[in-house]
């Protein structure tokens, strides 16, 4: 089946550092969604990514899809404290079912002040 | 302004005593999905419901059921739960238009069995 590998597994960085992780897949996605998940909560979208070499903003978070639609990152610039959670990116394959997403293991940020 | 409500946000059950948890949302969604999540996991599909139609994943247990009686609520039923259920149960919808989606979870349930 379709793996995602995301990486970091964890981050510690001080407020103000930027941030940067990432997914790669063996296998090809038409989307490409970055969630944010805080204790307690559900994820939370953060970017939606839906062609191929596309670059979005968020804010101070950047995503980008990957031009060989196997890989994705995430940049954050500038982290504050409430950077804080679980950083999940998911992959949408071709499905005529709805959208079954294949979800990365996450990336735990924790910012330091 | 909640667009996928989930009832009730903590949930403590005894060991085989049936629970029902609650899922409603407010953006006429096609497609509702029912998730397990265990601590530093990522979100593990039980099944989903486009439209009407039940799908339901190849390694999702007999004892996890769902309904959905009408567009904006779905349930997942626990008919017997083990202490291998603790878990937060996330759900989440789509539109269901197209092969480029976007999913929208809702809160979660923390589920505790004793």
């Amino acid at each position: 089946g379709q793996q995602l590998n995301q990486s970091p597994q964890s981050m510690f960085i001080q407020e103000g550092e930027d941030v940067s992780m990432n997914c790669t897949s063996s296998s090809i996605f038409n989307t490409w969604l970055w969630y944010k998940q805080e204790p307690g909560e559900g994820p939370v979208l953060l970017i939606a990514l839906y062609k191929a070499g596309e670059l979005t903003s968020n804010g101070r978070l950047t995503a980008q899809f990957g031009i060989t639609r196997k890989d994705s990152f995430l940049n954050i610039s500038a982290s504050i404290p409430s950077d804080v959670g679980i950083y999940f990116c998911a992959g949408q394959g071709r499905e005529t079912s709805g959208s079954r997403l294949t979800f990365g293991e996450g990336t735990q940020l924790t910012v330091n002040p | 302004d909640a667009m996928v409500i989930q009832n009730p946000r903590y949930q403590v059950t005894q060991f085989g005593k049936p629970v029902t948890l609650s899922c409603s949302q407010t953006l006429n969604h096609n497609v509702m999905y029912w998730y397990q999540q265990k601590s530093s996991q990522a979100p593990k599909l039980l099944f989903h419901y486009y439209d009407k139609d039940f799908n339901n994943e190849a390694d999702t247990p007999d004892n996890f059921q769902s309904r959905r009686p009408n567009t904006s609520f779905c349930f997942l039923d626990i008919r017997s739960p083990g202490l291998g259920d603790a878990a937060m149960y996330l759900c989440a919808t789509s539109e269901g238009q197209g092969s480029q989606e976007t999913q929208y979870f809702g809160p979660g349930t923390r589920l505790l069995v004793l």
